[in-house]
């Protein structure tokens, strides 16, 4: 079966400093990746998605950036974190067919001081 | 850029009582419809997938339909209990261009015991 990880759960990073979180799937091949946010009150924001090693499409503009440098690993990164960062980050995939649902793991909360 | 919308934002209820919220989407290219169970401090779970106008779908308690001619889903829940406290979303996966399905801003239920 499929697994999803993330990590880390939960981070407090101040504001100007780095930023990189993981994502992993397990169980499958070539799976379409993506990186959401949830910032408070606000609904889902797809932020990057991913359909090869290398292949980066980004759906806002913003300072963060995406690198997916294996099948089944997707990282998203921050040189500099903003407080409008703070939020929960979710990554999610799929296969490549239309119209499938979305696997989530299971989140990192990230609170930007 | 595709507008689902879903209503309402949030929705307050007493346990034992019945409810149903709304996801709106546009009629043309549609493809198929998630609807996700989003609880706290979890990542979000699909509940269904709805493909074809007239779309009836059921899981014990909670059930969904589908009219893709105008451009709505509704999500029932009866006789709520407090573990249904959740947001609810859904997303429209469209027939032509990108894969990529367009998320709502999703439905808060709180059941008050």
């Amino acid at each position: 079966s499929q697994t999803i990880h993330q990590w880390p759960a939960t981070l407090v990073q101040p504001v100007g400093s780095p930023l990189s979180l993981e994502c992993t799937v397990e169980g499958t091949s070539n799976p379409n990746l993506y990186w959401y946010r949830q910032a408070a009150g606000r609904g889902l924001q797809l932020l990057f998605y991913s359909v090869g090693i290398g292949q980066i499409s980004s759906e806002v503009p913003q300072n963060l950036s995406a690198s997916r440098p294996q099948d089944r690993q997707f990282i998203l990164s921050s040189k500099k974190l903003l407080l409008s960062d703070s939020g929960f980050y979710l990554c999610a995939w799929t296969t490549g067919a239309r119209g499938v649902e979305q696997y989530f793991g299971p989140g990192t909360r990230l609170t930007v001081t | 850029i595709l507008n689902v919308e879903q209503s309402p934002q949030s929705l307050h209820v007493q346990e034992g009582d019945s409810t149903n919220f709304t996801c709106s989407f546009p009629s043309s290219n549609f493809y198929a419809l998630h609807w996700y169970r989003w609880e706290t401090a979890k990542s979000p779970e699909a509940l269904f997938v709805m493909t074809l106008n007239g779309d009836e779908k059921k899981k014990g308690r909670i059930s969904a339909t589908l009219n893709t001619k105008e451009g709505y889903s509704y999500l029932y829940i009866k006789g709520s209990q407090p573990e249904d406290s959740a947001t609810y979303l859904c997303a429209l996966h469209a027939s032509g261009g990108s894969y990529i399905p367009t998320f709502g801003r999703g439905t808060s239920l709180i059941v008050h015991p």
